[in-house]
């Protein structure tokens, strides 16, 4: 079975430019989740999609980022635009839709690492 | 207020030792889900178990296992006889199911020398 796909895997950008990630999630996964994982700290939810609709974007710097999960499989995330703080991994997730009181374990792609110079 | 705590940020062991991993969780909702994760330095999170709020059976997989305690609200992992491939950065988590609430720890960096 195919994981998630996440590209690009590395990024490199200047301040104030807009850049775009992808993500594939798991064949099945209704649930899709974007981490921000900065350097030696714990990924932090940015976003979370049931299908094509947000469950919780609670965290998500929305002056400059935008997420959209078209068709309720693949999904990218953007910022525009980038600021130095914004150098991090982006992890997608997925997870299958637990129904009635469960929560199924989270699947990572790979990540993409963003640099802001 | 951290909704899950890993206050060990780094610890270092030799091989064959066992080793305790602490977390300590914080929340209101009746129905959650604690995980565990680990990051190898490859990067990529691997899950490891995932335990709802309504089963405070401990578990044993291989040369790990975890405490689940309500009581104290921790979910402590320990590897026993250590080996250099357990090396990585484990996570510790909650989902909150009827508040929509996912959260990550910061962290316990495992190094297990030889």
């Amino acid at each position: 079975e195919a994981g998630v796909a996440q590209s690009p895997r590395y990024k490199i950008i200047e301040k104030r430019q807009s850049v775009a990630f992808w993500c594939n999630p798991i064949s099945g996964h209704a649930t899709l989740y974007w981490y921000q994982q900065i350097l030696g700290q714990g990924p932090k939810l940015l976003i979370q999609f049931q299908n094509n609709g947000v469950v919780d974007d609670s965290q998500l710097p929305k002056d400059r980022f935008s997420a959209e999960r078209l068709k309720g499989v693949d999904s990218t995330l953007k910022i525009q635009p980038a600021k130095l703080e914004d150098s991090a991994v982006y992890l997608c997730a997925s997870s299958l839709d637990g129904g009635s009181g469960s929560i199924y374990e989270q699947y990572f792609g790979p990540g993409t690492r963003l640099t802001v110079t | 207020a951290q909704k899950v705590t890993q206050a060990q940020t780094e610890i270092s062991v030799v091989e064959k030792e066992d080793v305790t991993l602490d977390c300590v969780y914080e929340t209101r909702d009746t129905t959650y889900y604690l995980f565990w994760y680990k990051q190898p330095p490859s990067g990529e999170l691997v899950f490891l178990i995932r335990r709802n709020s309504f089963d405070e059976q401990n578990e044993i997989s291989g040369r790990y296992s975890w405490n689940f305690q309500k009581s104290t609200s921790s979910f402590n992992f320990t590897i026993t006889a250590s080996q250099v491939v357990d090396s990585a950065v484990y996570f510790c988590a909650l989902s909150e199911y009827n508040f929509n609430k996912f959260y990550f720890g910061s962290g316990t960096k495992l190094n297990v020398k030889p």
